[in-house]
């Protein structure tokens, strides 16, 4: 059964550094998004993208975000210069429908470290 | 308040018995997305109910959405010690962005 897949699955960082979190959806899926986790609390909405651009992001995905798809797999989730709070357990999601048929298939997670 | 509540947080049964998790929300919405989390492991996609639907199934799972109570509800039956885990309703209103509810705990004891 195809699946959302994720690399690496547990990255440690140092606050300041920039990372990149990797995804690649299922392949004839077109909506993309990022959802974190911060532990113990609820999955919350960063950013969706379709058509190579972003369509909505939320107040938590600021300008130290940015998401980019490279190529016609891999979709990604960069954040420039990172803050301890940044640690948390991002999850990339993707979907092959839109509004009311959108079902939302995530993959395993990144645990992120800010040190 | 949140748009996605569970309860209870947290439920304790025996295998074998029934569980049901209840999920309120404020907003008209689209569908309601139930989704299961083994600790510290991703999300796993059970069931989708659209606004027009009251009651879907899917094997041991029964889903059931009011929309003029702004709630839903997901029943495992013949629960399973595999079935612990936590379970999440989200909610997609008229956007594609999904938010999720607290969450419940589920634990079933062998």
């Amino acid at each position: 059964e195809p699946e959302v897949t994720q690399t690496p699955s547990h990255q440690v960082t140092q606050m300041g550094q920039e990372v990149i979190l990797r995804c690649v959806p299922i392949s004839n899926h077109l909506y993309f998004y990022w959802y974190r986790q911060i532990l113990g609390q609820k999955v919350e909405f960063l950013v969706s993208f379709y058509n190579n651009e972003i369509s909505e992001k939320s107040e938590i995905f600021d300008d130290q975000f940015s998401v980019e798809r490279p190529d016609g797999s891999n979709f990604t989730l960069k954040i420039r210069s990172t803050k301890l709070e940044d640690s948390a357990m991002y999850f990339c999601a993707s979907s092959g429908l839109a509004g009311v048929y959108n079902e939302q298939f995530f993959g395993p997670g990144t645990r992120l470290t800010v040190l | 308040s949140q748009q996605g509540e569970e309860d209870p947080q947290a439920l304790s049964i025996q295998e074998g018995e029934n569980a049901t998790m209840n999920c309120s929300y404020k907003t008209s919405i689209n569908n309601l997305q139930w989704y299961r989390q083994n600790s510290g492991r991703g999300l796993v996609h059970l069931i989708l109910i659209r606004s027009n639907e009251r009651e879907k199934h899917s094997g041991r799972l029964r889903v059931t959405l009011d929309t003029s109570k702004k709630s839903s509800s997901l029943l495992i039956t013949a629960s399973r010690a595999a079935d612990t885990a936590s379970y999440f309703c989200a909610t997609l209103l008229n956007t594609d962005k999904l938010i999720f509810g607290t969450g419940t705990r589920l634990q079933v004891f062998p």
